[in-house]
């Protein structure tokens, strides 16, 4: 069955970097966009970049480009978003997601990894 | 703010009809998903397409979108149905959710 499972957050000072994964089973990151969406404590959902199967087309929320890099590896069959020059308010937690696009969304989620940026 | 608006709470009683709505302008000639988030909990999608339901997801859940207004309706509430809702749509090569509702049953 398909299963996403995020690692690599933590806490990190403000300017500092992070780097987190995915790891998807039961399916190929070939055939699927995927999305990387963000919760900061206490608020909603917030979509932050996503990549397609082929990789040739990413794209980034304003709030995160230039900062942030989406990439993947599709012989791990694993995503990555590579955060660097971290702020107080990219604290959240990071979901990585399935997305099947515009007729039908993310249909599966991670269960999510803590990123908290402090001093 | 978000560019989709949706009430931060809507209360309904049991066994009643609940209609939590999104709208704005980036919703005009685009489909609609939503999703249901409970505490502790990661996103399930509910609705897609703007009215199609995935396999697993009750009946009573159905969506409609009309111009610049997509409607998530849940017929026979339960309390199993508390939880916090996000419509999202696609906007010029981006992603866009609501600032999601609270939904209540008592």
């Amino acid at each position: 069955q398909v299963q996403l499972v995020e690692s690599g957050g933590g806490l990190v000072k403000p300017g500092g970097s992070l780097r987190l994964s995915c790891a998807a089973s039961g399916f190929s990151l070939n055939f699927y966009y995927m999305s990387w969406i963000r919760q900061a404590p206490g608020k909603g959902l917030e979509w932050v970049s996503y990549i397609s199967g082929t990789g040739n087309i990413i794209s980034y929320a304003d709030s995160v480009k230039g900062r942030f890099t989406i990439s993947k590896d599709n012989a791990k069959n694993s995503l990555y978003l590579q955060m660097n020059n971290l702020r107080a308010d990219d604290t959240a937690v990071y979901y990585c997601a399935r997305d099947l696009g515009q007729l039908v969304g993310a249909d599966y989620w991670g269960q999510g990894t803590q990123v908290t940026v402090s001093s | 703010s978000h560019e989709l608006s949706q009430p931060p709470s809507v209360s309904v009683s049991p066994r009643q009809t609940a209609n939590v709505t999104c709208s704005g302008d980036k919703l005009r000639g685009k489909f609609v998903c939503w999703y249901r988030q409970k505490p502790g909990q990661s996103p399930v999608l509910v609705i897609y397409q703007d009215n199609k339901r995935p396999s697993g997801i009750p009946e009573r859940f159905s969506g409609s979108n009309s111009g610049d207004t997509a409607t998530l309706s849940i017929s026979g509430a339960q309390a199993m149905d508390e939880a916090d809702y996000y419509c999202r749509t696609w906007d010029s090569g981006s992603v866009v959710f609501g600032g999601g509702t609270r939904l209540t049953v008592l």
